[in-house]
């Protein structure tokens, strides 16, 4: 089984709906991230949690919003959906230690019409 | 200036050519170099990390860096039609803090 899973892999929705992502990881770490990719641009960091109580925006958080329900779950939502947050979204997680070494979930594929 | 640049290329090599590949930042109190390789429509995945100036070799890769000039790089010996994808410099700043992603480099790899 992956370590670092997302659900949905592809949604595709309306402009004002509300969208929920969500993310789980096994490899017990403590630090997860929400990033969007757009071609060209690399990864953009969204919002990121260093624990459970540990909330933080990261470069493009307008529009978005997050829950982290355990150490293991990280949920990324959209109040009202935008085309322009047609995107690839990736979670990723890290450890604690002195290094950050980040492994990505396989990605959603967001598409708002 | 963006905070980590790439050319985002493509950059095209013979098979059996070495690639290389620059990325260049701007926070002088970076600490962390990571490349990442990423497939298309797949996740990014890590292929070397360097901390200390100097290179790096880890089979056919090899990362260089050079904190002064405030540049890393990444050598991809006997490229293979398999390297073919982009390749993501990513920076962390302090040590435990979050990475910055550059926009990543298209390598293709002609048989």
């Amino acid at each position: 089984d992956a370590d670092v899973t997302q659900t949905p892999r592809n949604r595709i929705t309306k402009t004002g709906k509300r969208i929920m992502l969500e993310c789980s990881q096994t490899k017990g770490h403590d630090r997860m991230y929400w990033y969007r990719q757009d071609p060209g641009l690399g990864l953009q960091l969204i919002y990121y949690s260093f624990d459970v109580k540990d909330i933080n925006k990261g470069e493009i958080s307008d529009g978005y919003s997050v829950s982290r329900q355990a150490q293991a779950k990280f949920s990324l939502s959209l109040e009202s959906a935008i085309p322009n947050q047609t995107a690839l979204y990736f979670c990723a997680t890290s450890d604690s230690g002195p290094t950050d070494t980040q492994y990505f979930g396989p990605g959603t594929r967001l598409t708002v019409l | 200036q963006k905070e980590v640049e790439q050319n985002s290329g493509p950059l095209s090599v013979p098979e059996g050519a070495i690639a290389s590949l620059n990325c260049t930042y701007s926070d002088r109190g970076s600490q962390s170099f990571f490349w990442y390789r990423q497939y298309s429509g797949k996740s990014p995945e890590l292929i070397m990390s360097i901390y200390s100036n100097g290179d790096k070799e880890d089979g056919r890769f090899t990362a260089q860096l050079n904190k002064a000039s405030q540049y890393v790089s990444l050598l991809i010996r006997d490229s293979q039609p398999s390297d073919s994808a982009t390749y993501l410099c990513a920076v962390e700043k302090a040590a435990g803090n979050k990475l910055t992603f550059g926009g990543g480099t298209r390598v293709l790899v002609k048989p």
